[in-house]
This record gives C-alpha cells, sequence and structure tokens, in this order.
C-alpha cells in the first residue's frame, strides 16, 4: 500500500526556521517525483514544487521560488520542505503527494502555525 | 506561465442534477489535466488524470472531457457526499498549476 507519511503540526514564531518531512512507503521512492502543495486558510490548492529523489531534481513554482527550499534522502524514502525564515504568511497546510502528471497519493498533511 | 479558469467558483444543485465545472487554460496543454475532489476538512483526492481517465475507486457518476484548452468535469448524478471543492491541475513544461476551485454544495 502506497503511504505519504508527514511530520507533525508545527507553531513557530517569525524569522524561525523549519523543515517539514514526508516519509513514503509502499513503491519505489526514488523512481516517483513528490510535490509540494499549499493550502492557506480557507483558500485553494497552490503547487510549490516538485522533487525527484532519485537524482534530487527539483522544480519550483515561480511563485514559491526562493522562498522555500525542497530536498530528500532517498536513503531513507524522506521529502522535506523548508523555510530559513518564516512569516506570519506561512501559515497554512502544507500537503506532499506523489507526483507525475498528476498527484495520486497524498499525504494528510502538516498544518504550520506561524504567530507571534 | 498557462493560467488555469475555472467556473463557476462556486453552485448549489439539487440531488440527481447533472453538474458541469469547466477549466480553461491559456495556452494548449493537450490531455494533461487532473481533476481533484477536496470534501471539507479532508485531504484533496485524485478524480480523473489525463483529462478523461477515471482514477481507480471512483464512482463512475464522475467523468472528465477536454483536450487543449477546455475541460469539463461532470457529475451525471449529484449524491450528498460530493458536495466539495473541486479543482483542475494542469501540467506543462514542468509547472504544474491548480484552477481557483468550485465549491459544490446541495439545494
Amino acid at each position: 500500500e502506497v503511504q505519504l507519511v508527514q511530520s507533525g503540526a508545527e507553531v513557530k514564531k517569525p524569522g524561525e526556521s523549519l523543515k517539514i518531512s514526508c516519509k513514503g512507503s509502499g513503491y519505489s521512492f526514488s523512481n516517483n517525483w513528490i510535490g509540494w502543495v499549499r493550502q492557506m486558510p480557507g483558500k485553494g490548492l497552490e503547487w510549490m514544487g516538485v522533487i525527484y529523489p532519485g537524482d534530487s531534481d527539483t522544480r519550483y513554482s515561480p511563485s514559491f521560488q526562493g522562498q522555500v527550499t525542497i530536498s530528500a534522502d532517498k536513503s531513507i524514502n524522506t521529502a522535506y520542505l523548508q523555510w530559513s525564515s518564516l512569516r506570519a504568511s506561512d501559515t497554512a497546510m502544507y500537503y506532499c503527494a506523489r507526483q507525475s502528471f498528476h498527484m495520486d497519493y497524498w499525504g494528510r498533511g502538516t498544518l504550520v502555525t506561524v504567530s507571534s | 506561465d498557462i493560467q488555469m479558469t475555472q467556473s463557476p467558483s462556486s453552485m448549489s444543485a439539487s440531488v440527481g442534477d447533472r453538474v458541469t465545472i469547466t477549466c480553461r487554460a491559456s495556452q494548449g496543454i493537450s490531455d494533461y489535466l487532473a481533476w481533484y475532489q477536496q470534501k471539507p476538512g479532508k485531504v484533496p483526492n485524485l478524480l480523473i488524470y489525463g483529462a478523461s481517465i477515471l482514477q481507480s475507486g471512483v464512482p463512475s457518476r464522475f467523468s472528465g472531457s477536454g483536450s487543449g484548452t477546455d475541460f469539463t468535469l461532470t457529475i451525471s448524478s449529484l449524491q450528498p457526499e460530493d458536495v466539495a471543492t473541486y479543482y483542475c491541475q494542469k501540467y506543462n513544461s514542468a509547472l504544474w498549476t491548480f484552477g481557483q476551485g468550485t465549491k459544490v454544495e446541495i439545494k
């Protein structure tokens, strides 16, 4: 069974750094893209970027380029999304999903709250 | 970048009604179009990919059509459990973009 298990909810202050994770199982993690999606409170889905764990090839949405970093460690089947300096506007639910031309398996999401 | 325009933004229909949601791309994207359903408080769920291919386990009342710039998601007979927000998503040139979403409610 394909599963993507995301790390737990986070509460951070503006300016702090954060790295959230997404661990895949039940399929060949290295040979499938993993994408990240943001959903701000009460808003729609926004595609952020994608990584191919096999060679760490990474693509970003222009809206998120330079704002976040996507990485992966294929040895432990885990992808990451990180911020160096959080803002209140980063408050959102973040989903990872297995991605090809579409996103077929999704994690349950990581809620990130940034508040002073 | 290619923009996706989804319409309507919200709608209300009766149980048993036929519901149609459209998604228009600003440039041709062949059939690289997927549809997702997100029920309130839940994780998005893939319904349709390749514009018209039904994902395994998705009820047959859902169907997709279109190619190029104009795409349609149809629910042939709306059920109470279909209350959700529906999103299209396009792929081209290693970029993926979601539409703005269509909220479907029951009258």
